[in-house]
């Protein structure tokens, strides 16, 4: 049981690349999410799927895309990468929303120059 | 103004002290309240979780949250140098945005 995994775990890009982070987790949960964690401002959240088939807006959208690929996989893309997006991502999922603990992932590391 | 806001420390303790932990929000609407756990370049785990106002116990650990003042605290009890980590909190209102705090560097010392 290997919880929630993420690839890669860091990154190197120049400005103006694209990249899709993964994620993936074996625990069957309905909802998934990613998060950026920059210093001084604790986890942000960009984007979340309550549900497979369904994905929503959080705190920081812009400059990502998501997909929900099945109830397992939840990506993240950089159509255009910028300085500004380097930052530690983290995915996580949940059975539900409420009082439901959200398990995360390891973490990318992703450094955009 | 942040929603969450968290002083980042660092916080240095001997071990066997007893920490203590706050976090202050603004939302009125947030019903449920976290403490992560973090370890350097580690993904968070949950340590606690209430919901509303009160306390909550779990071996060395409290959680108590006032929400007439808006505070959100957590106690360790005889430190650990395994408790060196940083600490985040986190509220939301039942649904899917958690908004977290910017977390406390907390480091015990043997």
């Amino acid at each position: 049981n290997a919880g929630v995994t993420q690839t890669p775990k860091f990154q190197v890009l120049k400005t103006g690349q694209s990249m899709t982070l993964q994620c993936a987790q074996d625990m069957n949960h309905n909802s998934m999410y990613w998060y950026r964690q920059d210093p001084g401002m604790g986890l942000r959240l960009i984007y979340y799927s309550a549900s497979e088939g369904t994905t929503d807006k959080g705190e920081v959208p812009n400059g990502y895309n998501v997909s929900r690929l099945n109830k397992r996989e939840f990506s993240l893309r950089l159509e255009s990468a910028a300085p500004s997006q380097t930052s530690v991502y983290f995915c996580a999922s949940s059975e539900a929303a409420g009082l439901y603990e959200q398990y995360f992932g390891p973490g990318t590391r992703l450094t955009v120059t | 103004q942040k929603e969450v806001e968290q002083d980042p420390g660092p916080l240095s303790v001997p071990e066997g002290a007893i920490v203590s932990l706050n976090c202050t929000y603004s939302n009125s609407a947030f019903q449920y309240f976290m403490w992560y756990r973090q370890y350097s370049r580690k993904g968070p785990e949950l340590l606690m979780y209430t919901y509303s106002s009160g306390n909550k116990e779990d071996g060395r650990f409290t959680a108590q949250v006032d929400k007439s003042s808006k505070y959100i605290s957590l106690f360790i009890r005889d430190s650990q140098p395994s408790d060196s980590a940083t600490y985040l909190c986190a509220s939301h209102t039942g649904g899917f945005k958690t908004i977290f705090g910017a977390g406390t560097r907390l480091f015990v010392k043997a």
